[in-house]
């Protein structure tokens, strides 16, 4: 069975203050490895995916790193409209996607 | 209209009611998915459909039933639910099934159970 655990569960950062969130996951056969982002009351919003251990991927602050057993999300200089809800979430054998729990994100000013 | 809509945003029934969820694509894609969220849990996979063929049922009361008349429309029809079904229910999409592709979400219906 596929599993997927994010952490830690929640972090709170000042503005500019840069940190990373884990995804740890095990699967047989791994087919894509997917960052969503989350905000209250709307649907997780994509950002990145990545298929193979050594793969990155940026957009704007954010920066997705895989290996073969976990994956970061790294933020840099995180500005307070990088509050969020951030997903991850693998793709296996099956056609639905196994999810985490997700990181609650909250960037102060 | 872009991306995935679902209908109604939200929906507070009876346990005895009977209602329907509804999500509509308009990315062209040919697989579309129901997960549950839950407060404090992560999204559990429902149903999937890929090509108007349903290919999963993660082991959903039958309480949900799912149809897909066409690649871009799916419905959830909801019958003698339960307290603790009481969740977000988000509908995705995705180019087709498989879990090499992203899938693209709607903002999800919000339902109580009273």
């Amino acid at each position: 069975e596929d599993q997927v655990t994010q952490s830690p569960e929640a972090l709170r950062l000042q503005e500019g203050e840069s940190s990373s969130l884990n995804c740890s996951y095990t699967v047989s056969g791994l087919r894509g490895l997917f960052w969503y982002r989350q905000d209250p009351g709307k649907g997780p919003e994509f950002l990145f995916t990545l298929y193979s251990a050594g793969e990155e991927k940026e957009k704007e602050r954010l920066k997705a790193t895989l290996t073969k057993k976990e994956s970061f999300l790294h933020i840099t200089a995180p500005k307070p409209e990088d509050s969020a809800t951030y997903l991850c979430a693998v793709g296996g054998g099956a056609d639905g996607l196994t999810f985490g729990k997700g990181t609650h994100l909250i960037i102060q000013p | 209209e872009t991306g995935v809509t679902q209908t109604p945003r939200h929906l507070v029934m009876g346990m005895t009611n009977k209602k329907s969820l509804k999500c509509e694509q308009h990315l062209g894609h040919n697989a579309m998915y129901w997960y549950k969220q839950s407060a404090k849990k992560p999204l559990e996979l429902m149903f999937v459909y890929n090509f108007k063929e349903q290919t999963e049922n993660n082991s959903v009361p039958s309480r949900f039933s799912p149809e897909c008349p066409n690649s871009s429309h799916l419905f959830l029809h909801l019958h003698t639910l339960q307290p603790e079904d009481s969740a977000l229910y988000l509908c995705a999409s995705s180019p087709t099934g498989g879990g090499d592709q992203p899938q693209h979400f709607g903002d999800g219906t919000r339902l109580s159970i009273l």
